[in-house]
């Protein structure tokens, strides 16, 4: 079965510092691979999504992510926090073909002065 | 409509008590799935329908949850008899088709608490 994990919980960065939110996952096929984002009082959104085409995936408001097939990584990045991306963040992986997402634990950014 | 909206947004009720759960799609959208947010389990996938059938009830914790989903469109979740481990976020979401590449729109859940 397919899984996933997410390494911390919590992130604080500064404003304009380097977020990065990672991200292991384990299948034994090729994984579709997502990054959703949820605002406080507000739905999932999809940030971006892996589904083997490029290894590099940009996604919206400046994120993207690498899937490296030999670390079972998808490392989520944003060269430059603002303090709006300020959310928890939830790495999944799909399984069965359709969208039943194995969801991470998530992670909690905080973005300070 | 324009997303998914889900009824009602908060819920509490007295443990035993029976309660149903809305979720509407976005219209045209053939594939709609019921996740859970709790504390203590995260995410969870619950159930997938593929127009008015459920290929996958998997998530479904016990019995005591059903769901069905009528004209290829509204779903509603049924919990008979809660129990306060089912206080959590009921969260629906749809897409277009039923791949795993669709994009899968959420809504903003039901709040449900058992006391």
């Amino acid at each position: 079965a397919q899984s996933v994990t997410q390494l911390g919980s919590h992130v604080s960065v500064s404003e304009g510092a380097l977020v990065l939110l990672r991200c292991n996952y384990s299948s034994s096929v090729p994984p579709y691979l997502f990054w959703y984002v949820q605002y406080p009082n507000q739905g999932l959104q999809l940030l971006l999504k892996y589904t083997s085409a490029a290894t590099l995936v940009k996604g919206i408001n400046g994120f993207e992510a690498e899937f490296k097939k030999s670390e079972t990584s998808f490392h989520l990045t944003k060269p430059s926090a603002h303090m709006s991306d300020a959310a928890e963040y939830f790495c999944a992986v799909s399984e069965g073909g359709y969208n039943k997402l194995i969801f991470g634990a998530g992670t909690r950014l905080a973005v300070h002065p | 409509g324009a997303g998914v909206s889900q009824s009602p947004s908060n819920k509490v009720t007295e443990k035993g008590k029976d309660v149903e759960l809305r979720c509407d799609p976005i219209s045209g959208h053939t594939a709609l799935y019921w996740y859970r947010q709790s504390l203590g389990q995260g995410l969870e996938f619950l159930i997938y329908f593929q127009g008015n059938s459920a290929p996958d009830k998997s998530g479904l914790p016990s019995d005591r949850f059903s769901a069905e989903r009528t004209g290829g469109s509204v779903s509603t979740l049924t919990i008979q008899r809660t129990q306060q481990e089912d206080s959590a976020v009921y969260l629906c979401a749809s897409s277009r088709g039923t791949g795993a590449n669709e994009k899968l729109f959420f809504g903003s859940g039901t709040q449900l608490s058992v006391l």
